[in-house]
């Protein structure tokens, strides 16, 4: 069984477009992540989220935000998509939070023309 | 800024050799600090951590090393296979649970 899955693999949208990729955790863990990784292999955390607490990284745009149905989905609503929104976005899961080991799904590849 | 340096970006041993990949970060308060490894076309995945409380630790061919007065800590892969090939990153937990990724290592092992 899938820990963390994400869908869709690709995504492919023309700018000003909004799109959600969703996230599925399967492991019970109580925070939720999102991270994009640009085409240099950055990694950057955008959302952290368990049930009590959403933490956004002050450099993420307001065009994106997470949306958590229940404690085993976090997903990732994008508006107005623009072209350097291209990346790959992987959801992540941990119990206990950032000190403890992060689950990463399999990542979703956005492309924006 | 809060950041986290790691070097180098890339690395390039012969199978065999042993590989070394060193990070630096800027929060004295910082307590955690994991090594991922993404292989292509996958997620990250956690291939061994820190906790301050120890200045090494190990697990097979694969170690970590702490020092919390100058604030960088370091991978050690020993008897490099093929399989090691992939990126590295390390990371480090910040004051508030804020975490943040280096910059990454594309590992290179050449049989």
């Amino acid at each position: 069984d899938t820990a963390v899955s994400q869908t869709p693999k690709y995504l492919v949208t023309q700018m000003g477009n909004d799109k959600s990729i969703k996230c599925e955790q399967n492991l019970g863990h109580d925070t939720m992540y999102w991270y994009k990784q640009d085409s240099k292999k950055f990694l950057k955390i955008m959302f952290s989220y368990n049930n009590k607490e959403l933490i956004i990284n002050e450099t993420v745009p307001n065009r994106f935000s997470p949306k958590s149905p229940d404690k085993a989905h976090l997903n990732l609503h994008i508006n107005s998509l623009e072209l350097g929104d291209s990346a790959v976005y992987f959801c992540a899961s941990s119990q206990g939070g950032a000190l403890y080991e992060q689950y990463f799904g399999p990542g979703t590849r956005l492309t924006v023309t | 800024g809060e950041n986290v340096e790691q070097h180098p970006s890339t690395l390039s041993v012969q199978e065999g050799d042993s590989a070394v990949i060193k990070c630096t970060y800027s929060d004295s308060a910082s307590n955690y600090f994991p090594w991922y490894k993404q292989e292509l076309g996958k997620g990250p995945q956690l291939i061994i951590d820190i906790r301050s409380n120890v200045g090494e630790k190990k697990d097979q061919r694969i170690a970590v090393t702490l020092n919390k007065t100058a604030k960088h800590f370091s991978l050690h892969i020993t008897e490099t296979q093929p399989e090691d090939s992939a990126v590295y990153f390390c990371a480090a937990v910040y004051t508030g649970n804020q975490f943040y990724f280096g910059t990454g290592t594309s590992l290179t092992v050449i049989p």
